[in-house]
Parts: C-alpha cells; sequence; structure tokens
C-alpha cells in the first residue's frame, strides 16, 4: 500500500524557474493539503482541497497554484521560484477532513531555490 | 494569537526521566486535536489523538483541557528513542489543519 507519494525528494532551482511538485494518493482520500517547513517551524497551509475539482487557499498561498482533476492526484506548481520558496514541501491526504481524521503524509520535497 | 502554540524547548532530559509538553489553542469549536511526532524533517507521524478528556497509550498520556484551551503530553521513562520533534496539531472548523512550531526533545543517556 503505497499510501501518498511525493516526487521529487530533493530539487534544485535557479531564481525565476518554475516547476511541478507531484502528489498522489492510493485511499482514495477526499482531502488532500499542501505544506511547507521551514527550518525550526511548523507546517504551514499552502493550500487544500476538499474533492477533485475544489481547491482553496491556506495560510501562504502566494507564489503557489494548485489543481484537483482527479481523487488522486493533488500537484502543486511553482511559477517564479524565489529564494523565500525554499523549503521542505509535504503533502497530506485524510478521508473526512480536519474535524477527526489523522493526516497521511507523503515523504516530503526538498526544495532549494538559489 | 496564533492558532497553535508550542514552549519550542528544547528539552533534554536523561533516559527514564518524566517530560511534559503544552499546547495552546486558540479555536474553541476545535474538538479533536492531536500530536505527531517528526524525525529529523521526516514526515510527521500520528502519535496520538485526543478527543475528549485524554488519551493514554503505553508511556504516552495526552490530556486536553477545553476550559483552559491547551492540551499536553506527557511521556514517562523516557527512552533514547523518543528524541525527535513533537507537533501539536489542532484543526479549525474550516477542514484546516493547524500545527504547532514543534517541541525538540533530546534524551540523553
Amino acid at each position: 500500500n503505497a499510501g501518498v507519494t511525493q516526487t521529487p525528494k530533493f530539487r534544485i532551482l535557479k531564481i525565476g524557474q518554475s516547476m511541478t511538485l507531484q502528489c498522489t494518493q492510493d485511499m482514495n482520500h477526499n482531502y488532500m493539503y499542501w505544506y511547507r517547513q521551514d527550518p525550526g517551524m511548523g507546517l504551514k497551509l499552502i493550500y487544500y482541497s476538499v474533492g477533485a475539482g475544489i481547491t482553496d487557499k491556506g495560510e501562504v498561498p502566494n507564489g503557489y497554484n494548485v489543481s484537483r482533476s482527479t481523487t488522486e492526484d493533488f500537484p502543486l506548481r511553482l511559477e517564479l521560484a524565489a529564494p523565500s520558496q525554499t523549503s521542505v514541501y509535504f503533502c497530506a491526504s485524510s478521508s473526512d477532513g480536519a474535524t477527526n481524521e489523522k493526516l497521511f503524509f507523503g515523504s516530503g520535497t526538498q526544495l532549494s531555490v538559489l | 494569537r496564533k492558532e497553535v502554540e508550542q514552549d519550542p524547548g528544547p528539552f533534554n532530559v536523561p533516559e527514564g526521566a518524566t517530560v511534559a509538553f503544552n499546547c495552546t489553542y486558540s479555536n474553541s469549536a476545535s474538538q479533536s486535536f492531536f500530536w505527531y511526532r517528526q524525525d529529523c524533517r521526516k514526515e510527521p507521524k500520528l502519535l496520538m489523538s485526543v478527543y475528549s478528556s485524554g488519551n493514554e497509550d503505553g508511556r504516552f498520556t495526552a490530556q486536553l483541557n477545553r476550559a483552559s484551551q491547551y492540551i499536553s503530553l506527557l511521556i514517562r521513562d523516557s527512552k533514547l528513542s523518543d528524541s525527535a520533534t513533537y507537533l501539536c496539531v489542532a484543526p479549525n472548523t474550516g477542514n484546516q489543519f493547524y500545527f504547532g512550531t514543534g517541541t525538540s526533545l533530546t534524551v540523553i543517556p
């Protein structure tokens, strides 16, 4: 059972480049989330989705875009990479949202923007 | 005010010690809470859920105080393997999980 799969694990970008972080889950979860974690900090919510075709902004959405065309996939797009986007990115999913269900996390993507 | 606040530590304790972490939350409507463990910037993993007044699992006890809006995590008989960062999580009513900044624990031989 794969759970939540993120790719790539590591990436170095130059300022102004774009890239897509991939996230897929095989648990048929409706809810999916993208978080970033800066050194010594907790996780900050970037975007989330409550189902296919529905996305919403979290705490720190600026500089990012998402889409949710299928239940399984929730890619995160960086259009013009900036040094402030250097972080570890985690994708997560849950079955019934934040009320009483735990989050299942992917293994993370370490992104450096130079 | 932040949604979730934790004492970042670090907590350095000897093996066998008992250590407690506290976490305060701002949304009084939150119904359930979680403690996650994170090792060396790896993905967080669920340690315990707290739905009512408290929950116990072996050496770990989580307690919830709704009146004061805080949850705590108690670790008894600390092991070297307990060294990690512990994240407090409080959901809001809008399908968002809010994470604290984490409390760092190092158990010393």
